[in-house]
C-alpha cells in the first residue's frame, strides 16, 4: 500500500510569496496531522483533523498559516505571505482511529524561504 | 505545561553493544508512550508502543521500559548494528488517547560504529 504522499519534496521561494504544501493520507485513515520540524524546536504539531474536521489548530504559528482538508484523501497547508523564519521541513502524518494507533508520516516538504 | 526531554547529545557506540536511550517527561501522566525512528531526509517511522500499565515491551532486538513513578522510558537496542544509526524520537499521547495527538521529544541521534 502507498504511504502518506507529500508534495512537493522541496520548495524554494522568495519571501512574500504564497506557498502551498500538499498531502495525501493513507486510504482508510481518518486522522491527519501537520507538523513542522526544525533543529531548534524539533517536531511541532501545527494542526490536526479528524474525519476532515479541524480539531486543534493551537500550534499554527499565526494567521499567515492555514490548513484545509476538503475530503478524506487530500489536505493542504498554506503560508501566505511566507517569511524566512518559516523555513523548515513540514511533515504530514495520518492514522487510523483507535486507542494507541501509530501515526504514519510522509517524507516531508523541505521549505526554504529566501 | 507538558515537557519531554531526550538526551540532545548524540550517542556513539560500538557495533554489537547495547544502546540505551532515555526519555523523561514532566507535568503529565500519559496513557501510552511511542518510539519512532527517523532517518535523514525521511519522516519518522513507528517502532513500539508501551502503555502506562506495562512495564516492558519487546520487539526483536528492541526493548522499551516505562516507569510512571520516575516518569521515564528507556529504549534499548541490543546487538546494535551500523544500520541502527538514526535519530530516535519518543512521543507521549497528547491528553486524550482517542484523538491520536502526540507530543514529541527532540530526539536522540544514535551512531553505531563498525
Amino acid at each position: 500500500d502507498a504511504g502518506v504522499i507529500q508534495s512537493p519534496r522541496h520548495e524554494v521561494t522568495e519571501m512574500g510569496q504564497e506557498v502551498t504544501l500538499r498531502c495525501k493520507p493513507i486510504s482508510g485513515h481518518n486522522s491527519l496531522f501537520w507538523y513542522r520540524q526544525t533543529m531548534m524546536r524539533g517536531l511541532e504539531l501545527l494542526i490536526y483533523f479528524n474525519n476532515n474536521v479541524p480539531i486543534d489548530d493551537s500550534g499554527m504559528p499565526e494567521d499567515r498559516f492555514s490548513a484545509k482538508m476538503p475530503n478524506a484523501s487530500f489536505s493542504t497547508l498554506k503560508i501566505q505571505p511566507s517569511e524566512p523564519r518559516d523555513s523548515a521541513v513540514y511533515f504530514c502524518a495520518s492514522r487510523k482511529q483507535g486507542d494507541g494507533q501509530p501515526q504514519h508520516f510522509g517524507d516531508g516538504t523541505r521549505l526554504s524561504i529566501l | 505545561s507538558q515537557k519531554i526531554e531526550q538526551n540532545s547529545e548524540a550517542l556513539n557506540i560500538q557495533e554489537g553493544k547495547t544502546a540505551t536511550l532515555t526519555c523523561n517527561y514532566t507535568n503529565y501522566s500519559p496513557a501510552y508512550l511511542q518510539w519512532y525512528r527517523q532517518d535523514p531526509g525521511r519522516g519518522p517511522v513507528f517502532l513500539l508502543l508501551i502503555r502506562e500499565n506495562e512495564k516492558e515491551k519487546r520487539k526483536e532486538r528492541l526493548k522499551v521500559t516505562f516507569d510512571t513513578t520516575l516518569k521515564q522510558s528507556l529504549f534499548h537496542i541490543t546487538a546494535s548494528q551500523p544500520a541502527d544509526s538514526a535519530t530516535y524520537l519518543c512521543a507521549l499521547d497528547g491528553g486524550s488517547s482517542n484523538t491520536g495527538k502526540l507530543i514529541f521529544g527532540q530526539g536522540t541521534t544514535l551512531q553505531v560504529k563498525p
